[in-house]
């Protein structure tokens, strides 16, 4: 079946625009994850979503970052007046996990790359 | 911040060689996983071993967990020129949601 699709996979933004980075997750997974992967780094956890609830997102960088999964499936990210330091890869993740237990596989996107000028 | 810690940060082994790999933790976990990332790709996950498991198989791939040690192995044994990627350790923790605490990474590159 199809596995975690993430758009755009390429994104280049001047300083101050907002961007929106879109995550469709595998079909009937409870969880989605957001992470952050900058350049030569392992990824770094964002916020976590089980259904439409978003139940941590204490990786949040700043409050410009917001994330929504407002009917339990399709995700999106939002960065406001993006900065240099939010250039990076942003990877988006799913599980059947429904019980927030740490036990199911996450599987990942291709990822956005981000890039802010 | 980053709870693993891959050794070495970098590989470089001949085809047909092992490639043995190395993570250490910090904190109490439920579960290790190992991921495998090609450059500009996502993440592949390979393995995943239990905090109550010792030692796991898949295919060409051994994972051990040692949780006296706070401390994980990957073995590819037989290594082909496609294994060359980045392999990661990211760790499930104890009373945590399901988030994954990644670390550095280790690059790999076999060569032909």
């Amino acid at each position: 079946g199809a596995g975690v699709s993430q758009s755009p996979r390429y994104k280049v933004a001047k300083r101050g625009q907002d961007v929106a980075l879109r995550c469709d997750p595998i079909s009937g997974h409870v969880s989605l994850f957001w992470y952050q992967q900058a350049l030569g780094q392992g990824p770094e956890f964002l916020t976590y979503f089980q259904n439409e609830a978003q139940l941590d997102k204490s990786g949040l960088p700043s409050d410009r970052f917001f994330a929504e999964r407002p009917e339990g499936s399709v995700s999106t990210l939002k960065i406001q007046r993006t900065q240099q330091e939010d250039s990076a890869v942003y990877l988006c993740a799913s599980s059947w996990a429904g019980t927030g237990g740490s036990l199911d596989t996450q599987y990942f996107g291709p990822g956005t790359r981000l890039t802010v000028l | 911040s980053q709870q693993g810690e891959e050794d070495p940060q970098a590989l470089s082994i001949q085809e047909g060689e092992n490639a043995t790999m190395n993570c250490s933790y910090k904190t109490s976990i439920n579960n290790l996983q190992w991921y495998r990332q090609n450059s500009g790709r996502g993440l592949v996950h390979l393995i995943l071993i239990r905090s109550n498991e010792r030692e796991k198989h898949s295919g060409r791939l051994r994972v051990t967990l040692d949780t006296s040690k706070k401390s994980s192995s990957l073995l590819i044994t037989a290594s082909r020129a496609a294994d060359t990627a980045s392999y990661f350790c990211a760790t499930g923790l104890t009373g945590a949601n399901s988030k994954l605490t990644f670390g550095k990474g280790i690059t790999l590159s076999v060569r032909p």
